[in-house]
């Protein structure tokens, strides 16, 4: 069965810092990964995604994500934290056998402070 | 257009009436997706259409009634839901071929209250 992790109920930051969101992934054969962002009271809004090739994959608004098969992790990353990055982020997996489902993690919130 | 809408924002209904919630895209997406959110929880799958046909129902009690009148759009049909029922509803919707590697795209929701 397919699952995915993501270990930090809430990271906190500074403005300008780096940040990073940890996930951690479960699936049998080759993985689908992505990175959902939630603001509050909206829908998700995609931002990222790894499918094959490069193993660092660059999204929207600065973000970007590493696929690391030995470890099972796709965490994303950003170099320097806007406090408007603020939301909940999810990390999701699917895989060619799972057709349309994808599977979510339970999220993370990132909170940066000014 | 690179939209997915839905109507009502907020709908607030009680344990006996019908309601139907409304989801629309243009983005030429074969794929439309019924989830339920809870608060500061992830989005659990309900029902998936694909080239209009329902593929995937994960189960989902018979007072939540999908249906899926053309590409373009997708409603959700609720019948006497209980308090329980009480999230914010999101439609979704994703291109066609493979489905396991393409990008949903989300609608704003609809937050539901069930009194």
């Amino acid at each position: 069965a397919q699952s995915v992790a993501q270990p930090e109920d809430q990271v906190n930051v500074a403005e300008g810092n780096p940040l990073t969101v940890k996930c951690t992934y479960s699936v049998s054969g080759n993985p689908y990964l992505f990175w959902y962002v939630q603001y509050p009271n909206r829908g998700l809004q995609f931002l990222l995604k790894y499918i094959t090739g490069d193993n660092l994959v660059k999204g929207s608004y600065g973000f970007e994500a590493e696929f690391n098969k030995s470890q099972t992790s796709f965490h994303l990353k950003k170099p320097s934290a806007l406090v408007s990055d603020s939301a909940l982020y999810f990390c999701a997996v699917s895989h060619l056998e799972g057709g349309f489902k994808t599977i979510f993690g339970a999220g993370t919130r990132l909170f940066v402070k000014a | 257009d690179t939209e997915v809408t839905q109507t009502p924002k907020h709908l607030v209904m009680g344990m006996t009436n019908k309601k139907s919630l409304k989801c629309e895209q243009h983005m030429g997406h074969r794929a439309m997706y019924w989830y339920k959110q809870k608060a500061k929880k992830p989005p659990e799958l309900m029902f998936v259409y694909s080239y209009e046909k329902l593929s995937i129902n994960e189960s989902v009690p018979s007072r939540f009634s999908p249906e899926c009148p053309n590409s373009s759009l997708l409603n959700l049909h609720l019948h006497a839901l209980q308090p329980e029922d009480s999230a914010l509803y999101l439609c979704a919707s994703s291109q066609a071929g493979p489905p396991s590697y393409n990008e949903q795209f989300f609608g704003p929701g609809t937050r539901l209250t069930v009194l």
